[in-house]
């Protein structure tokens, strides 16, 4: 079965404006979890989702956001960019909420400049 | 709130040779633990996991860990590497009630020399 499908792979934004990253998990799966990945700070839980309900938030600021769907997809928003968001931004989904071990995608490597 | 150590950044090792990567965790509660492996521009896959049981855990590709409760340790071993092996290596702990969200260590490059 298809994996964990992130888009984009890549992307370039200025300091200042928004961004939105997509989310498909695997087909079933209905608990969807966002990391920041940087070298200085490793990998970092910024939010869970399962049933289209935030159960989990780690400690980024308010500009991070994200929602799921029915469908389980999710997105991540990013509002007003900084410098220091330049990470990888990793999705990973399990079938069921709690951490039995999770199904990472590639994730999207975003550029702030 | 739990914690991970891992401490060797990179591990240099030639193919064939035997291999260890250190995993250290903190934690007040029962856990679960995990190993994952990323290779270059992918995610993360995860490669063994102890949630409970038999207390030494396999992959599919030679690699095992065992969980020592008492050294609180849940080091990763392959007794011969190759060279598509090199990658990153994360371990994870996360308590195995209430709050689950995994808390994942720094990592550790293994680099496998011909």
């Amino acid at each position: 079965k298809a994996g964990v499908t992130q888009t984009p792979r890549y992307l370039i934004k200025t300091r200042g404006q928004q961004v939105t990253l997509s989310c498909s998990p695997i087909s079933g799966h209905r608990s969807v979890s966002w990391y920041q990945q940087t070298p200085g700070q490793g990998l970092q839980f910024l939010f869970e989702y399962f049933s289209e309900t935030q159960r989990n938030k780690g400690n980024f600021p308010g500009r991070f956001s994200g929602r799921q769907f029915s469908n389980s997809r999710s997105e991540m928003n990013v509002s007003t960019l900084e410098l220091g968001d330049s990470a990888l931004y990793l999705c990973a989904s399990s079938a069921r909420q709690g951490n039995y071990g999770y199904t990472f995608g590639s994730g999207t490597r975003l550029t702030v400049v | 709130a739990q914690s991970v150590t891992q401490l060797d950044s990179q591990v240099p090792v030639f193919e064939e040779a035997p291999v260890e990567l250190r995993c250290n965790y903190s934690s007040s509660v029962s856990v679960y633990l995990f190993w994952y492996v990323q290779y270059p521009n992918q995610g993360l896959q995860l490669l063994l996991k102890y949630l409970s049981g038999s207390t030494l855990v396999e992959s599919i590709n030679g690699f095992e860990a065992e969980f020592n409760k008492s050294q609180t340790s849940f080091h990763l071993r392959k007794p011969s590497v190759h060279i598509s092996d090199t990658a990153e290596y994360f371990c994870a702990v996360s308590n195995a009630g209430g709050s689950y969200i995994p808390t994942f260590g720094r990592g550790t490059s293994l680099i496998v020399h011909p």
